[in-house]
């Protein structure tokens, strides 16, 4: 089974500029889950989604939001950059709740 | 409070003794529970979960939940060079994971 898949591996953004990142998940899990990592604040839960609904919610601006299709794959999107986005985003999913999430290899963005 | 608090460490043991990571939460709901591990420039990944509290053990690790003191813990045993590494505990209620700021655990040779 392949694993989870997030494109593309590294960014580059100038301040103000909107991003686009995409995950698609292992084949069967419907949900998924997108993280924030930096040196500092280490991983930060973003959303979670589930047949396109998006049920959970982390403490991030409205300028990050995400969607889900109905093939289960998902994008987030970053509106208006600024310096401090500069992270690995990290994607994963899951076949069902409370079970473990399996982490693609991250998108890392890099904001100047 | 933070949701789930690690020690950041850095922790180091030498090669063939017993490495100790511990992890607290806040969230008296919380449903389940998770060890990964995480090399610098990877992505995280599972060692173990734990959904009862006791223990449970895999090869080389056990990992320990007191749902009472809100506790979980990750023990290596005969912990090897390979073993360094970042090591994430999460936990999980409702569909919604957390993560620990992670401890860096360094086993000398």
């Amino acid at each position: 089974k392949a694993g989870v898949t997030q494109t593309p591996r590294y960014l580059i953004k100038t301040r103000g500029q909107q991003v686009t990142l995409s995950c698609s998940p292992i084949s069967g899990h419907r949900s998924v889950s997108w993280y924030q990592q930096t040196p500092g604040q280490g991983l930060q839960f973003l959303f979670e989604y589930f047949s396109e609904t998006q049920r959970n919610k982390g403490n991030f601006p409205g300028r990050f939001s995400g969607r889900q299709f109905s093939n289960s794959r998902s994008e987030m999107n970053v509106s208006t950059l600024e310096l401090g986005d500069s992270a690995l985003y990290l994607c994963a999913s899951t076949d069902r709740g409370n079970s473990p999430l399996h982490f693609g290899n991250g998108t890392r963005l890099t904001v100047t | 409070q933070k949701e789930v608090e690690q020690n950041s460490g850095p922790l180091s043991v030498p090669e063939g003794a017993i490495a100790s990571l511990n992890c607290t939460y806040s969230d008296r709901g919380s449903q389940s529970f998770f060890w990964y591990r995480q090399y610098s420039g990877k992505s995280p990944e599972l060692i173990m979960f734990i959904y009862s509290n006791g223990d449970k053990e895999d090869g080389r690790f056990t990992a320990q939940l007191n749902k009472a003191s809100q506790y979980v813990s990750l023990l290596i045993r005969d912990s090897q060079p390979s073993d360094s590494a970042t090591y994430l505990c999460a936990v999980n209620r409702d569909n919604d994971m957390r993560f620990g700021a992670g401890t860096r655990l360094t086993v000398k040779p």
